[in-house]
């Protein structure tokens, strides 16, 4: 089945610390990849739309110039939290899905990654 | 805009019992697919079941399956036969485009 895969699982780091997170897709090409953010006991909050080759769109209230986003590959998307702050701790999750079978209205679901947990002290 | 609510902040079911999780959305598409995912304790996001709303036939996997009335905008989880590792928090979630919009899910406790 559809893999994908986040690294790193775990980072804790210092204030003002700008930490990247990958998300690969390793069986399938995913044009499209997304971001989520969970806060303890909260749902999925998607953070922004990872668009391949192109610019990625941010959901309404998060900061694009805090959460850079760069989808460079068909099977890689990165999140570099920049300038972290204890604020920013959170657990973050990447999704994609498989684009060969199409964009929209396809029954094919989202995969996600195992999330990356950040700690800023 | 589409929503999706989830009413039962936590449930609770004996071992072998059956348990209903309920989810309802609103939406002015006709359409658009649903789903229930299951994320245990270890953080992991795990696909548990998928409907397409233009099958009106509820889908099941295994001792899931769901309660879709596509009128009422409603599409419930049910768990048979519930196990141990069935504790999880369950998300019900919709997709219309390319996003998925998440339920604030329901703690499930499985009690020995």
């Amino acid at each position: 089945g559809a893999v994908v895969s986040q690294h790193p699982s775990r980072v804790i780091c210092k204030s003002g610390t700008s930490v990247k997170i990958e998300c690969r897709s390793l069986d399938f090409q995913a044009t499209t990849m997304f971001w989520y953010r969970q806060f303890p006991k909260k749902s999925l909050m998607l953070m922004a739309t990872s668009n391949e080759g192109s610019k990625a769109t941010y959901e309404q209230g998060v900061e694009k110039d805090k959460f850079l986003i760069n989808h460079a590959s068909l099977t890689l998307s990165t999140l570099t939290v920049t300038s972290a702050h204890p604020e920013d701790s959170s657990f973050y999750i990447c999704s994609a899905r498989d684009t060969a079978h199409g964009q929209f209205l396809s029954n094919q679901p989202q995969h996600f990654g195992d999330g990356t947990r950040l700690s800023i002290l | 805009a589409q929503t999706v609510t989830q009413s039962q902040p936590e449930m609770s079911v004996q071992e072998a019992e059956t348990v209903t999780l309920s989810c309802t959305y609103d939406t002015s598409e006709n359409n658009y697919y649903l789903f229930w995912y299951k994320q245990p304790p270890s953080r992991q996001m795990i696909l548990v079941i998928r409907q397409e709303a233009y099958k009106q036939q509820n889908a099941t996997e295994n001792r899931f399956s769901v309660n879709f009335q596509k009128a009422a905008k409603s599409f419930s989880l049910k768990i048979s036969d519930s196990q141990l590792g069935d504790t999880a928090m369950y998300f019900c979630a919709f997709r219309y485009t390319d996003k998925l919009i998440f339920g604030t899910g329901t703690r499930l406790q499985v009690f020995p």
